[in-house]
Parts: C-alpha cells; structure tokens; sequence
C-alpha cells in the first residue's frame, strides 16, 4: 500500500497563476482532507470530503476550490494564486466507522511558494 | 468553538532528560490523539486516548487523558535525538467530520 500519496512535492507559482495539488489514496477511505501548514504552526483545514462527490468547507476555503469524483482522488485548486498562499499544503485520509476514531494518514506533502 | 492550546510551543532539551508536553481545551472531547511530526513529512499517529483517566504507552512515551476528557499530556522518559518533532494533539468533538488540531509543541533533543 502506498497510503496518501501527494504531487508536486514542491511548486513555485507566480502571482496570479494557477494550479492543481494532486492527492490519491489506496485505503478505500471515504473521508479526505487538505490541510494547510505555515512554518511553525498547526495545521489549518481547507476543505474536506466525506465521500465521491461529496465536499465542504473548513476553516480557510478562501481561494481554493476541491472536487471528489472517485473515492481515491481528492485534488486541490488554487486560482490567482497570493503570496498570501505560500505554505505546506497537506491531504489526508480517514474512515471513522465503527470502532475507528478517525485517526488520519497524511501524505507527505507539497511545498507551495508563491512569488 | 472548541479549541485546544498546546503548551509549551517550544522546548530544547538534552539527551536524557524527560519532559511533559500538555494539551488543553474547556471543551469535552470523545477521543484524542497524538501526532508526530518531523521535518519535510506529514504527521504520523502515534496514540489515540478514548477514556477519562485512560494512560498508554508507547516504549518511553506515556500518553494520558484527563478524567474529565478536556486535557491530555505525553510525557517522553530519557529523551533521545530521535525524539525530535513537532508533536500535534488532535480531539475528536462535536463534528464526525473533522478533528480539532493543536498548534503544535516543537521538540529538540539535544545529543
């Protein structure tokens, strides 16, 4: 099992530009999530996913948008990228059923800059 | 809102020393668990706690949960440079969704 795997590792974007952070799990876990981290803070949540085609909000929606079409893929758009932006972006998987308390695996994540 | 305060931010240690890591909240969660962190990685499990007053351990880790369910500690016995981390609390509250995230203690073991 290869877990959460995440692309790129790392991006430079210029302001104004865009694009898509790649998430893939091989869990089976319906639960997904993308977290943001800036240098020595917690981790903030962008969006999640309970299942295909399922999404919503979390602490810091702004500027980014997600779509769930499989159970696998959880991807991540950025538009009109900000310096405001430049931070380590990380996706992770659950399945909180039954006896399980929705402990997360996390993916390795991807460095954004954003000049 | 719930929140959970995470003290201290910061610690640097020597080798071989212990120290207590301390998680706190006003809030009651149904679980809580402990991430670890190291450089250029995503977090990692370490334990989840479910009961008041509940104790694990993991080798020179001890992990408790407050009798009440508002708190949590980890304390690390003769800390080794492979202890080195940030280590992130996480309580499962209101939402099945989504888990309550701790800003994080930032560890450095000293050889």
């Amino acid at each position: 099992n290869a877990g959460v795997t995440q692309t790129p590792k790392f991006r430079i974007l210029k302001i104004g530009q865009s694009m898509t952070l790649q998430c893939t799990q091989d869990m089976n876990h319906n639960y997904m999530y993308w977290y943001r981290q800036d240098p020595g803070m917690g981790l903030k949540l962008i969006y999640y996913s309970v299942g295909a085609g399922i999404t919503d909000k979390g602490e810091v929606p702004n500027g980014y948008n997600v779509s769930r079409s499989t159970t696998e893929d959880f991807p991540l758009r950025l538009e009109l990228a900000a310096p405001s932006q430049t931070s380590v972006y990380f996706c992770a998987s659950s399945s909180p059923l039954g006896y399980s308390y929705n402990e997360q695996f996390f993916g390795p994540g991807t460095r954004l800059t954003v000049l | 809102t719930q929140l959970l305060e995470q003290s201290p931010q910061f610690l640097s240690i020597q080798e071989g020393e212990n120290l207590t890591v301390y998680c706190n909240s006003s809030s009651v969660f149904s679980s809580l668990q402990w991430y670890r962190q190291e450089p250029g990685e995503g977090p990692v499990l370490l334990v989840t706690v479910v009961t008041g007053g509940e104790v694990k351990k993991l080798k020179r880790l001890t992990f408790q949960f407050g009798d009440a369910r508002k708190d949590s500690s980890l304390h690390i016995t003769a800390a080794q440079p492979g202890d080195t981390g940030l280590y992130l609390c996480a309580g499962a509250g209101d939402s099945n969704y989504q888990l309550i995230w701790g800003a994080g203690t930032k560890l450095i073991i000293k050889p």
